[in-house]
């Protein structure tokens, strides 16, 4: 079946501008994850769905970044007033529960640049 | 929080077993060891996962120490296919770290 996509795969913008990050998941995945992936780095956490719902949205690093799943399924990364520092590879995951023995499966990611 | 330390980077030559170890002594009692690995620009891809038992699978075998404070992904036999970070995590916290960076040579 089809894996995890996310739109787009590449994404330029400029500084100070508004970006949305598309994520769609597994069919029939409950939970959802957001992660920024810089050069060199580990994945970071950034907020994790259950349904509808954030679970935990610790790892935004401040307020000019929002997401939504507002049906449970696809869900919308914001970036508002965009710095060059949130220049990244956004990877997306997916899992069926949520559950601590779940397994999370990974987009290609979308890779941002702020100029 | 169950933060996990690894080595930065391994080598293994092609064909034989890859060890790769990952110290997690914060691990709650419930939560699971997770590993993952990235090939260059791509998401990163499961492994395996474990509790307190050793796990095997098509893929590799994650041996746990009794006191569940560190752990050994083991790739049986390495190919060039398998250079790649490797990640392992504590669920929990989805904290990936920098993982391992495996070299795989011919």
């Amino acid at each position: 079946g089809a894996g995890v996509s996310q739109t787009p795969s590449n994404k330029v913008t400029e500084k100070g501008k508004y970006v949305e990050l598309r994520c769609d998941p597994i069919s029939g995945h409950t939970a959802l994850y957001w992660y920024r992936q810089s050069l060199g780095q580990g994945p970071e956490f950034l907020i994790y769905f259950q349904g509808t719902g954030a679970a935990d949205d610790s790892g935004l690093p401040n307020d000019r970044f929002f997401a939504v799943r507002p049906e449970g399924s696809v869900s919308t990364l914001k970036i508002q007033r965009t710095e060059r520092g949130d220049s990244a590879v956004y990877l997306c995951a997916s899992s069926l529960l949520g559950a601590v023995s779940d397994t999370q499966y990974f987009g290609p990611g979308t890779r941002l640049t702020v100029l | 929080d169950a933060k996990t330390t690894q080595p930065t980077s391994m080598d293994c030559a092609e064909g034989r077993a890859a060890n790769l170890p990952c110290n997690h002594s914060t691990i709650s009692g419930n939560e699971y060891v997770y590993w993952y690995r990235q090939i260059h620009s791509q998401g990163p891809q499961y492994i395996i996962h474990g509790l307190k038992n050793n796990e095997t699978n098509e893929m590799a075998s994650l041996i746990i120490t009794e006191d569940r404070k560190s752990s050994t992904l083991i790739l049986p036999h390495a190919t060039l296919r398998d250079t790649a970070v490797y990640y392992c995590i504590g669920y929990h916290q989805f904290y990936f770290g920098t993982g391992t960076s495996l070299t795989v040579i011919p």
